[in-house]
């Protein structure tokens, strides 16, 4: 089944203790990108990835970090959170980025709360 | 500013009625307009993606309908059922600039009571 897969679903952790979310897509998606959603303010983007080695800012990334070693692959790192990013965080490939009339699919989504 | 404004910001209608949901933006150069249904908690799930020569497009019981001059879009919704009930967004991609991303409205919260 063509999806892109999230870990954890949820998750607590405490002010300054780095942690990692993953997320996995299978349809060999050349662009991923993470945003968060917080409520009355949507969906906004943090980073995202036009392929490969290819990573850079969205709306929102200050205390993010990304990486993408491979095509399937797309991690966000918080490296000290804080309370303020927690909130509910989605990861989405598409076939090509913007402009492009391909769908983007959405994972399930990572409820993070930073305490 | 790229801006994509959505109203009503919720609605409650009764099972089996028809309802009509609004999107204007302010996206250029516009490349397409997506509207996507999100189950509470889960990660939205795209209904249409249309692009600039076309005006409606239909998906079972969702029509969108998009106005290139005006900047508007609608997402009617046919003999609703309990199901449908979520937040329905819209999100526009622009050509273009130095960010891959697209514009999401703030969506629209759909409660279909029995």
């Amino acid at each position: 089944e063509a999806q892109v897969t999230q870990n954890p679903r949820y998750l607590i952790t405490v002010t300054g203790k780095k942690l990692t979310v993953t997320c996995s897509q299978n349809m060999n998606h050349e662009y991923m990108s993470w945003y968060r959603q917080d409520p009355g303010l949507g969906l906004r983007q943090i980073y995202y990835s036009m392929n490969v080695e290819v990573t850079d800012k969205g709306d929102v990334p200050e205390g993010y970090k990304v990486s993408r070693k491979e095509k399937r692959n797309f991690p966000l790192i918080l490296e000290s959170p804080s309370p303020n990013q927690t909130s509910l965080y989605f990861c989405a490939s598409s076939l090509a980025g913007w402009g492009a009339n391909y769908g983007y699919t959405f994972g399930s989504g990572t409820r993070l709360t930073v305490v | 500013k790229n801006q994509v404004e959505q109203s009503p910001q919720s609605l409650i209608i009764l099972e089996g009625k028809n309802c009509t949901l609004q999107c204007n933006y302010t996206v250029s150069p516009f490349s397409n307009l997506r509207w996507y249904k999100q189950d509470t908690g889960r990660g939205p799930v795209s209904l249409t993606i249309m692009t600039f020569s076309e005006n409606t497009k239909s998906n079972g019981r969702y029509t969108a309908t998009l106005d290139a001059d005006t900047k508007q879009s609608s997402l009617h919704i046919t003999a609703s059922q309990l199901s449908d009930s979520a937040s329905y967004i819209c999100v526009v991609s622009a050509y273009g600039g130095s960010q891959g991303n697209l514009i999401f409205g703030k969506g629209t919260k759909l409660s279909v009571k029995p």
